[in-house]
C-alpha cells in the first residue's frame, strides 16, 4: 500500500502571499490530521477531518484552514503567510476514530519558507 | 490539557548496546493512546511503537520496547542492540483515545548511535 503523500515537497512563498498544502491519504484511511513543526514551538496540531468535516482544531488563527475531500484527500491553506509561517507542514492518516483505529501514519512533509 | 515531557534533549549510545528515552505525561484522561514516533534526518515520521493505556503489559516491536508506568505516567521507550540507522529524534506523543485523532507531541530526544 502506498503511503501517505504530501504535495510539493519544499515551497518558497514571499510574506502576504497564500499558500495550498495537499495530502493524500493512505488508502482506505478517512481520518486526515495537519501538524506544523517549527525549531521554537515543536510539533503542533493544527486540524483533523474525517469524513469531509472538521472534527478537532488546534490553537492556531483564522489564517489557517482546511478541508477534506469525498476521496478523503485534504488541503490546508495558509492565507497573508508571516515569516513565522516557515515549517515543516506534516499530514497524518488514520482509518478513523475509534476501535483502535486512531494510529496515525505521517506523509514525508511540505518544507514552506516565507520570505 | 495534556502535556508531555522528554527530558532528555539529546543521548548517544554506542552500536550495539542499549539505549533508554525517558518521557513522561500529565493528563486527567484515563483512556488514551501513547506512541513513540522516530523521525530521522529525511525528516519522515516513522512509528515506532504504540501502546494503550488499558492495557498492563508493556508493548514490544523487535528491538523497541516500552516501560508503561500508568500510576507514575511514565512511559520510556527501550532500544537493544542500537544500530546506525537508529540515528534520529524520537518524540513521545499522547493520544486521547474516541476523542479525534490529535496527537500531543514532546519536546523530542535526538538519539546518536556511535559506531
Amino acid at each position: 500500500k502506498a503511503g501517505v503523500t504530501q504535495t510539493p515537497r519544499y515551497l518558497i512563498k514571499t510574506r502576504g502571499q497564500q499558500v495550498t498544502l495537499s495530502c493524500s491519504p493512505i488508502s482506505g484511511h478517512r481520518s486526515v490530521s495537519w501538524y506544523q513543526q517549527t525549531p521554537g514551538q515543536g510539533l503542533q496540531f493544527l486540524f483533523e477531518y474525517f469524513s469531509e468535516t472538521q472534527r478537532n482544531k488546534g490553537n492556531f488563527p483564522g489564517r489557517f484552514s482546511g478541508r477534506q475531500f469525498s476521496n478523503s484527500r485534504s488541503e490546508m491553506n495558509v492565507s497573508t503567510l508571516e515569516l513565522g509561517d516557515s515549517a515543516l507542514y506534516l499530514c497524518a492518516s488514520s482509518l478513523g476514530p475509534g476501535n483502535g483505529q486512531e494510529t496515525q501514519y505521517f506523509g514525508p512533509g511540505t518544507r514552506l519558507l516565507v520570505l | 490539557a495534556q502535556t508531555v515531557t522528554q527530558s532528555q534533549p539529546e543521548m548517544s549510545v554506542q552500536e550495539a548496546e542499549t539505549v533508554t528515552l525517558s518521557c513522561t505525561y500529565d493528563t486527567s484522561e484515563n483512556n488514551y493512546y501513547l506512541f513513540w514516533y522516530k523521525q530521522p534526518p529525511s525528516r519522515q515520521m516513522i512509528l515506532v511503537i504504540r501502546q494503550e493505556a488499558y492495557k498492563q503489559q508493556n508493548a514490544t516491536e523487535n528491538r523497541f520496547s516500552v516501560n508503561f508506568q500508568k500510576a507514575a505516567k511514565s512511559f520510556s521507550l527501550k532500544i537493544s542492540d542500537s544500530q546506525l540507522g537508529d540515528t534520529a529524534m524520537y518524540f513521545c506523543a499522547f493520544m486521547k483515545r474516541n476523542a479525534g485523532n490529535m496527537l500531543t507531541f514532546g519536546g523530542g530526544t535526538r538519539l546518536m548511535v556511535k559506531p
